[in-house]
């Protein structure tokens, strides 16, 4: 099966929260990323964290690690149109990223 | 300070033929990441070089693909004899050492074979 997990889409309403999931399998994973890409775009770091870390807060994104689990998730606090992209969970390997399927976040009005 | 640079952003090639795509790293990168993104799917690892070494293909195809990264000039990723399955978004990133937190990515060459 696949390392990296995550549900296909999501829609939300505007001024929402958004919450993305996913699940990793390697537990000696050091970093857990966040990319966002948007149509015909290339990836873009959202945020990371450090594994031995169980949340992480930065602006409207909000990550929490659950270690024992192998599940992290991305918090998008007042989900505005510009949002709307796909959303990779990642983790980090030696120097390799293994990627889930990505997360079709779609913001309606 | 320019971003990791990879051109064409988009190419077209017919069965059969050769299809070359480049990546110029960060300043300051000296370690480059290939990954291969098919339709509606994550991104796979492909290769990972170092100036003159590539340090593991594991994630090459076998036969046709080929990368390098020589000491002046960009990071090459050469596809030869192209097929359908080779339609692709294929992305470069780099970073200044393998254990850093931080991988940055270019925005990729869509490639379509006709």
């Amino acid at each position: 099966g696949e390392d990296v997990e995550q549900s296909l889409f999501l829609s939300v309403r505007e001024g929402d929260s958004s919450v993305i999931n996913c699940t990793y399998t390697d537990s000696s994973s050091t970093y857990l990323y966040w990319y966002k890409q948007e149509p015909g775009a290339g990836l873009q770091l959202l945020t990371y964290i450090f594994s031995n870390m169980d949340m992480k807060q930065d602006q409207r994104l909000t990550v929490l690690l659950n270690k024992k689990d192998k599940h992290l998730s991305l918090r998008i606090a007042d989900t505005q149109t510009g949002d709307s992209a796909i959303y990779f969970c990642a983790q980090k390997g030696d120097y390799k990223l293994s990627f889930g399927a990505g997360t079709t976040v779609t913001v309606r009005a | 300070n320019a971003g990791v640079m990879q051109n064409p952003r988009h190419l077209v090639r017919r069965r059969g033929q050769e299809a070359r795509l480049r990546c110029s790293p960060m300043k300051g990168h000296s370690h480059v990441y290939w990954y291969r993104q098919l339709p509606e799917e994550g991104l796979k690892f492909m290769v990972y070089l170092q100036k003159e070494n590539i340090i593991d293909e594991s994630g090459m195809p076998k036969e046709r693909f080929s990368a390098e990264f020589p000491k002046e000039g960009p990071s090459i990723l050469r596809i030869q004899q192209v097929v359908r399955g080779d339609s692709a978004a294929y992305f470069c990133a780099s970073s200044p050492e393998s254990e850093t937190y931080g991988y940055t990515f270019g925005s990729g060459t869509r490639l379509t074979v006709v």
